[in-house]
């Protein structure tokens, strides 16, 4: 079973990048679809984007501007960088996995436990 | 965007009765592979989602038989057939078919009365 950890600073500033690490165990980075999710109280549950092998990305278009995602196989992880944070970008950031049988259309088969990020001064 | 509207907001559900919650959306969900990408998710107290149905009535294995997922085009049902304790939290829609924007419904809390 795939487990997935996020990692990363709870607290950014405004303005600066928001950078979360996901570390993967349990299946091979090379196999899945890799996407981060957010949550937040005032926009709800929110794809961010996906990556998968090759380093292949496709983003949500409202963030796609400030998004950067990374896959570093041989740490089988996989990164989530967004820039010119606000306030509005304060969430719980979830990193999940979506088979490629199914894809990630069908949703999300494991998720981690999820990370607060703060952006306040 | 394609907006997914669920009701009820809150479900008060006595125990062993049935529950349903139904998510509706803005444009049909039939992708032209022929697939229609609606999922459900539950998201206990404290817990991360967790996906139960997928492409509408497909159950994820280990989800409990109580749980079921019907409809097409634009409107889709989540039922429990008797809710237990452990059926408490939030139930959230999302549809995979207007690839790239995928979208959640904004949810829907199940409690017990």
């Amino acid at each position: 079973q795939v487990q997935l950890q996020e990692s990363g600073p709870g607290l950014v500033k405004p303005s600066e990048t928001l950078s979360l690490t996901c570390t993967v165990s349990g299946g091979s980075i090379s196999s899945f679809y890799w996407s981060w999710i957010r949550q937040s109280a005032g926009k709800g549950l929110e794809w961010i984007g996906r990556i998968y092998s090759g380093g292949n990305t496709d983003y949500n278009p409202s963030l796609k501007s400030r998004v950067t995602m990374s896959l570093d196989t041989s740490k089988s992880q996989f990164s989530l960088k967004l820039s010119s944070v606000t306030a509005a970008d304060t969430a719980v950031y979830y990193c999940a996995s979506s088979s490629m049988v199914r894809g990630v259309r069908a949703g999300f088969d494991y998720w981690g436990q999820g990370a607060v990020v703060t952006v306040s001064s | 965007d394609v907006v997914m509207t669920q009701s009820p907001l809150s479900l008060p559900v006595t125990l062993g009765q049935p529950a349903s919650i139904s998510c509706r959306s803005s444009q049909s969900l039939v992708h032209s592979d022929g697939n229609t990408y609606l999922n459900w998710f539950q998201q206990r107290p404290g817990q991360s989602p967790r996906r139960l149905i997928y492409k509408v009535s497909n159950r994820d294995s280990g989800v409990p038989d109580r749980f079921s997922g019907s409809g097409s085009g634009t409107d889709f049902t989540l039922k429990i057939s008797r809710v237990e304790a452990e059926d408490v939290g939030v139930y959230y829609c999302m549809q995979g078919t207007h690839w790239p924007l995928i979208t959640f419904g904004q949810g829907t809390r199940l409690e017990i009365k």
